[in-house]
């Protein structure tokens, strides 16, 4: 069965600082795409980014980049350059590629943003 | 409109009484889902709609009833809840196609309170 852990219940960080949230995931298909959401207080679930089990290159957007360690099975999301609207919840989720629909959410973690 | 509305965004309701949640994409997606969204829990899965037909319950109660009449709009009827199940429940879509990563786009929610 998939499976993600986000293990970090929170994290400060200063604005400007780049900052680092984990993810790690369990899944016994080779083929499946890994997704970060960000969930600011209002509540809409944004997507982020996305890996493929596949990719050979780390995924990057904008400010996001993925720290993918296939051997490891982590995940990690690297904010750089944080804002102060980067405060928000962080799901990390995983959707196995072999016919499952369902996109498995790790329980998240609160990132703020200190000014 | 863009992306993925749903209406209402607050919604107070009795054990009695009967409500609807509505949920519409103008991504052009093939796929919606309802997920079910409560405090210190990971996000669940209700149900899923591929091409307006049900492909996923997961096992939720016979008292949330999904209706999905074309590919850009979905429902869930309320009737006889429970306290318990006060959530922000969300809706989702993403396009279906082979060889997509398939990543799902939300709503901003409704955070429903079953008094």
């Amino acid at each position: 069965a998939q499976k993600i852990t986000q293990t970090q219940p929170g994290m400060f960080v200063q604005e400007k600082e780049a900052v680092t949230l984990d993810c790690t995931y369990d899944t016994s298909d080779p083929s499946y795409g890994l997704f970060w959401y960000k969930q600011p207080s209002s509540g809409e679930m944004i997507f982020l980014i996305y890996q493929g089990s596949y990719d050979q290159q780390n995924a990057t957007e904008g400010r996001y980049s993925l720290n993918f360690q296939k051997a490891r099975k982590s995940a990690n999301l690297v904010i750089s350059a944080s804002q102060l609207g980067d405060s928000a919840m962080y799901f990390c989720a995983m959707r196995e590629l072999g016919g499952s629909e369902k996109l498995v959410f790790g329980k998240g973690m609160k990132l703020t943003v200190n000014p | 409109e863009t992306g993925v509305t749903q209406t209402p965004r607050h919604l107070v309701m009795g054990m009695t009484n009967k409500k609807s949640l509505k949920c519409e994409q103008h991504l052009g997606h093939n796929a919606m889902y309802w997920y079910k969204q409560s405090a210190k829990k990971p996000l669940e899965l209700m149900f899923v709609y591929n091409f307006k037909e049900q492909t996923e319950n997961n096992s939720v109660p016979s008292r949330f009833s999904p209706e999905c009449p074309n590919s850009s709009h979905l429902f869930l009827h309320l009737h006889t809840l429970q306290p318990e199940d006060s959530a922000l429940y969300l809706c989702a879509s993403s396009t279906r196609l082979a060889g997509d990563p398939d990543t799902q786009y939300f709503g901003p929610g409704t955070r429903l309170t079953v008094l």
